[in-house]
């Protein structure tokens, strides 16, 4: 069955600590994105990526790295620049990244942070 | 800018009820596409349906329905007989289009309506 991973499903941190968070397609989709969702929050993009070696920063990329060396995996790490780093944060992809090709989420990852 | 906005936090309805969420959009553009996504406890977003802004039908799709009103930049979701699995957050979403540089491409989401069906 094609769809999107993420792991952990759970994770905790230290505060000052860097985390990467997994994601991985097998959609065969070019385009990939992360999103993070904040209580009562609607979503909002950290970074993306149209293609392999290429990624854009979002609205929210701040105290966050990504990279796309592989077209099925797009993995995110939360440094320890990011003020508020405990959320729920959500891999999404789609075909491409035209406008109106709808997105296809993972199941997200809840990071908390002490 | 786009914009959207789920004017319903919560909501809170017995089963079998109808019940309608709403969704008001914001945009400069003559093209671009609405969408409605389910977010059930578990977490996952689930795609419920994309409409383009050129396609003003509404759409029916079992006990689900969407009004599409370009008049009123509206994009109203029903659920008929509502059922005790339909309790989740739904969100509604605007994509701007045609292409036209970095950052226009992105979904821009509402903070989203939660659903509660009371059995």
């Amino acid at each position: 069955d094609g769809g999107i991973t993420q792991s952990p499903k759970y994770l905790f941190r230290k505060e000052g600590q860097n985390v990467t968070l997994s994601c991985e397609q097998n959609l065969n989709h070019d385009a990939m994105y992360w999103y993070r969702q904040d209580p009562g929050q609607g979503l909002r993009l950290i970074y993306y990526s149209q293609i392999v070696n290429d990624f854009q920063k979002g609205d929210i990329a701040e105290g966050y790295s990504v990279s796309r060396e592989k077209k099925e995996s797009f993995p995110l790490t939360v440094t320890s620049a990011q003020k508020n780093p405990t959320a729920f944060y959500l891999c999404a992809s789609s075909i491409s990244s035209g406008k109106g090709n709808e997105q296809y989420f993972g199941p997200g990852t809840r990071l908390t942070v002490t | 800018a786009q914009k959207v906005t789920q004017a319903q936090t919560e909501i809170s309805v017995v089963e079998k009820e109808d019940v309608t969420l709403d969704c008001v959009y914001e945009t400069r553009d003559t093209t671009y596409y609405l969408f409605w996504y389910k977010q059930p406890p578990s977490g996952e977003l689930v795609f419920l349906i994309r409409r383009n802004s050129f396609d003003e039908q509404n759409e029916i799709s079992g006990r689900y329905s969407w009004n599409f009103q370009k008049s009123t930049s509206s994009f109203n979701f029903t659920i008929t007989a509502s059922q005790v699995v339909d309790s989740a957050v739904y969100f509604c979403a605007l994509s701007e289009g045609p292409y036209s540089g970095a950052g226009s491409y992105q979904l821009t989401f509402g903070k989203g309506t939660k659903l509660s069906v009371i059995p």
